[in-house]
């Protein structure tokens, strides 16, 4: 399996404030056709998650741009350029190159 | 915009098989290069996928879940499920259902999800 690690576990931001999140997997992520397969979600508390970003820097549908995404090969970030109270949860990162795996997820709170 | 909504019993027994079906509106099942998955979450909130359907009935599982883990297509009602036999307390989380194209990373459109506990 490849192992997705995040860092920070617990972010305290202050609003207006930006925001990065890390994470690194064990192997690389490019897949045989040419693709690299990371997302990230972002997971209110009583709500399913939902997708922020899809391959690498990509935001899905309705994402706010002060959401992007960077990274290559096997270390990634998320970034929030102004956080805004909206931005509270838990943020995952998440493979789907080989089989699907998860990162252990980053809670983000207000300071 | 796809819409997924979970059923099925909340509470199992131990050892017994737990059964959730996924009714999915506003696409086709069998859309070109759509993948529909079940994932859950344990108290807490690790995220474990359990496994995927293909549109065409292609399936592919989670190494630790595969040998208990089952997902079918039910075309004519544009749904998809989930068995997991031989169920134990470590199987009680919020499962959901998701699905989504590759070209976005599979997974795109949960479900709210439904909570399954095991117990006696």
């Amino acid at each position: 399996d490849i192992v997705m690690t995040q860092t920070p576990l617990s972010s305290p931001v202050t609003l207006g404030q930006p925001a990065s999140i890390s994470c690194r997997s064990s192997q690389s992520l490019v897949h045989t056709d040419g693709n690299t397969y990371l997302s990230w979600l972002h997971q209110r508390p009583g709500q399913p998650p939902r997708l922020l970003i899809y391959t690498i820097s990509n935001r899905f549908s309705g994402v706010p741009d002060r959401f992007s995404g960077s990274g290559a090969g096997t270390d990634f970030t998320l970034k929030i350029s102004r956080v805004e109270a909206e931005d509270v949860g838990v943020y995952y990162c998440m493979q789907a190159t080989q089989s699907v795996t998860f990162g252990q997820g980053t809670k983000v709170e207000i300071k | 915009q796809v819409q997924l909504e979970e059923s099925g019993p909340g509470l199992v027994r131990p050892s017994q098989t737990l059964a959730l079906t996924c009714t999915v509106s506003g696409d086709s099942i069998t859309s070109d290069d759509y993948y529909w998955s079940w994932i859950r979450q344990h108290p807490g909130r690790d995220l474990e996928w359990i496994g995927y359907i293909y549109y065409s009935g292609g399936t592919f599982y989670n190494p630790s879940l595969r040998s208990r883990a089952t997902i079918s297509l039910d075309t004519s009602k544009n749904q998809f499920s989930l068995k997991l036999t031989s169920v134990t307390a470590a199987d009680t989380a919020m499962y959901y259902c998701v699905g989504g194209g590759n070209n976005y990373g599979l997974i795109v459109y949960w479900g709210q999800g439904t909570l399954v506990t095991v117990s006696s």
